[in-house]
């Protein structure tokens, strides 16, 4: 089976922090995404990456950066935290035949 | 440019009846399209999916879906609902295996004994 781990279910960090969310795959899977997840609004891509140290803007990047210095793990970094990236944040990553495998997510609180 | 519209933020059905989440979507080119429900504080799991072939395909738990090129429609089905179904459910479109996914906004299904 697919694992997809996120190194935390719940964070709550106050405005201005840099804060850095983790994603780990044990599949060699070469495409990992970040999205966040908002009521109402569905999952938007924030940052996508193909391959190691590649990566290309999804809808919604700003305020956000990434890293992939290995392929295993995929990193979303937001720079300076503010109210409006509270949210649910989720990894995944993509199979040969477009099918997304997803972590259990990150819940960001900032205040 | 993708794009996919769930029809009903919530659904609400009784135990038993009939689960019809309705989705649609927009490609220029034939698209893969799936569906994944998420449980409550979990990540999204993959329902079904249809790229090629037999356009009613089957998933997990009783769900179905069917592919309608000319209706542009991939609605997902089940004869009778379980309380066990209440979860958010996502319909998503992407054009080949080389392309990302986008999502609708989901459908929160409740289920009412």
């Amino acid at each position: 089976d697919v694992k997809v781990t996120q190194s935390s279910r719940y964070l709550v960090k106050r405005t201005g922090e840099k804060v850095f969310l983790e994603c780990v795959q044990d599949m060699d899977h070469e495409n990992m995404f970040w999205y966040r997840q908002d009521p109402g609004l569905g999952l938007r891509l924030i940052y996508f990456s193909y391959d190691v140290k590649m990566k290309e803007k999804g809808d919604i990047p700003e305020g956000y950066s990434v890293s992939r210095e290995k392929k295993e793990r995929f990193s979303l970094i937001l720079e300076s935290a503010s109210t409006n990236q509270t949210s649910m944040y989720l990894c995944a990553i993509r199979d040969r035949v477009a099918e997304q495998y997803f972590g259990p997510g990150t819940r960001l609180t900032v205040t | 440019a993708q794009s996919v519209t769930q029809l009903g933020s919530h659904v609400s059905v009784s135990e038993g009846a009939l689960v019809l989440l309705r989705c649609n979507y927009s490609s220029s080119v034939p698209p893969y399209l799936f569906w994944y429900v998420q449980y409550p504080n979990q990540g999204l799991q993959l329902l079904l999916k249809y790229t090629t072939g037999a356009t009613l395909v089957k998933g997990i738990n009783g769900f179905e879906a069917e592919f309608k090129k000319s209706e542009t429609s991939f609605h997902l089905t089940k004869p009778s609902a379980h309380m066990s179904d209440a979860a958010e459910y996502f319909c998503a479109v992407t054009k080949t295996s080389g392309s990302r996914l986008t999502f609708g906004e989901g459908t929160q299904l409740t289920v009412n004994p």
